[in-house]
């Protein structure tokens, strides 16, 4: 079984405080992704990564970066958060090229309070 | 703008009747859709996919029928559940990215 690992399942931090979201794959997956959920709005894509040291921008990547230097582990950094980053956020992964790519596997999520 | 749209945020059906989850799309390029579902704290879990080749793609109580004349896709839930009480996703892929819509919460009501 696939397996998405999420480093918090809940997490409070202060405003303008750096926040450090960890995710791990076991299944090998190139492909990775960051998503927030929020009511209303359904999944929205933040960042995404191809490979190792490579990252692209999703839909909402502003206030937001990711690191991957591991093909595992891809990571979400807020550099400085604020009260609207707080959100369910979402880690996902799936195996690169072909009809199996577009069968993320999701981890359990990361609910972020920003006080 | 949405290219995937879900226009029902809720839906209350009686066990053992059928769901119908409804979804729309706008891009005449997506060549494979993807429905999840999602429960609270947890995250979404892939439940049923159609090739824009097909037009039905049945798997157990569940079936999803694709309208391509119409950008339309549904999902079918018979006989509904209590456990299938949740939140549906349906998405559609643009390369190695899906894209989702915002989801409906479905209530089995006993």
């Amino acid at each position: 079984d696939v397996k998405v690992t999420q480093s918090s399942r809940y997490l409070v931090k202060r405003t303008g405080e750096k926040v450090f979201l960890e995710c791990v794959q076991d299944m090998d997956h190139e492909n990775m992704f960051w998503y927030r959920q929020d009511p209303g709005l359904g999944l929205r894509l933040i960042y995404f990564s191809y490979d190792v040291k490579m990252k692209e921008k999703g839909d909402i990547p502003e206030g937001y970066s990711v690191s991957r230097e591991k093909k595992e582990r891809f990571s979400l950094i807020l550099e400085s958060a604020s009260t609207n980053q707080t959100s369910m956020y979402l880690c996902a992964s799936s195996p690169r090229g072909g009809r199996a790519s577009y069968e993320q596997y999701f981890g359990p999520g990361t609910r972020l309070t920003v006080t | 703008d949405q290219q995937v749209k879900q226009n029902s945020p809720s839906l209350s059906v009686q066990e053992g009747r059928i769901s119908i989850l409804n979804c729309d799309y706008t891009n005449s390029m997506f060549d494979y859709f993807l429905w999840y579902k999602k429960y609270p704290a947890e995250g979404p879990t892939f439940l049923i996919s159609i090739s824009s080749i097909k037009d039905k793609n049945e798997d157990g109580r569940f079936t999803v029928f694709l309208n391509k004349s119409a950008k339309h896709l549904s999902l079918h839930i018979v006989p509904s559940q209590p456990g299938d009480s949740a939140v549906y996703f349906c998405a559609a892929n643009e390369y190695d990215k899906i894209i989702f819509g915002k989801g409906t919460r479905l209530h089995i009501l006993p």
